[in-house]
């Protein structure tokens, strides 16, 4: 079983969904959950950073960590085509060790 | 803001030959890392280094080698390229290795025929 689970998509939704992201992982370590978004021809940028369970705002994103089933997820509200790209989830123990990135899911909101 | 600064953006090699790929960051940041993206595959990470000289294998090292003489400059380098070298080369740094928040630069496109 790989460390992080994500599902490459490619997921495409109408402007204005909401749009859900997922990522399940097996190491009850991860105590550091990130989100990345990489637009094409670019490199990864930080989205959103979470620490251990709960819920994390930031205008239109939600991210979402549930330690207890191993889940984290990313919410898009009212979807723009500007947030097209692939997202990558990324954890991390407490140690310094390296982030574990998930594969990524590239997502297309369609005007 | 960081500045995470890729030498060749894409660059044409052929089997055999020795590659050089540059990263350079504005920052001070003590940690650097060197990743290939490839389809299906997602981020792997290949070496990283904490500090001056010195150098961790990721998951991916074989077929690669690091150098950092200098705290701003992390380089990859191809001894012998091949073709499943092909891909998406990505450096990043970050304040501390306990730092989740990583800097990428655009990335390098190499291709080897």
């Amino acid at each position: 079983q790989k460390e992080v689970e994500q599902d490459p998509g490619p997921l495409s939704v109408p402007e204005g969904a909401i749009v859900s992201l997922n990522c399940t992982y097996s190491n009850s370590a991860f105590q550091y959950f990130m989100w990345y978004r990489q637009y094409s021809r670019k490199g990864p940028e930080l989205l959103m950073y979470t620490y251990s369970s709960g819920n994390k705002e930031d205008g239109r994103f939600t991210a979402q960590v549930d330690k207890s089933s191993k889940y984290i997820s990313l919410f898009i509200r009212d979807s723009q085509p500007s947030d097209s790209a692939t997202y990558l989830c990324a954890m991390k123990n407490s140690g310094n060790t390296p982030l574990v990135f998930g594969k990524g899911t590239r997502l297309s909101v369609i005007a | 803001d960081v500045k995470v600064t890729q030498s060749s953006r894409y660059l044409v090699k052929r089997t055999g030959e020795k590659v050089f790929l540059e990263c350079v960051q504005d920052m001070d940041h003590e940690n650097m890392f060197w990743y290939r993206q490839d389809p299906g595959l997602g981020l792997r990470l290949i070496y990283f280094s904490y500090d001056v000289k010195m150098k961790e294998k990721g998951d991916i090292p074989e077929g690669y080698s690091v150098s950092r003489e200098k705290k701003e400059r992390f380089s990859l380098i191809l001894e012998s390229a091949s073709t499943n070298q092909t891909s998406m080369y990505l450096c990043a740094s970050s304040l501390g290795l306990g730092s989740g928040e990583l800097f990428f630069g655009e990335g390098s496109r190499l291709t080897v025929l």
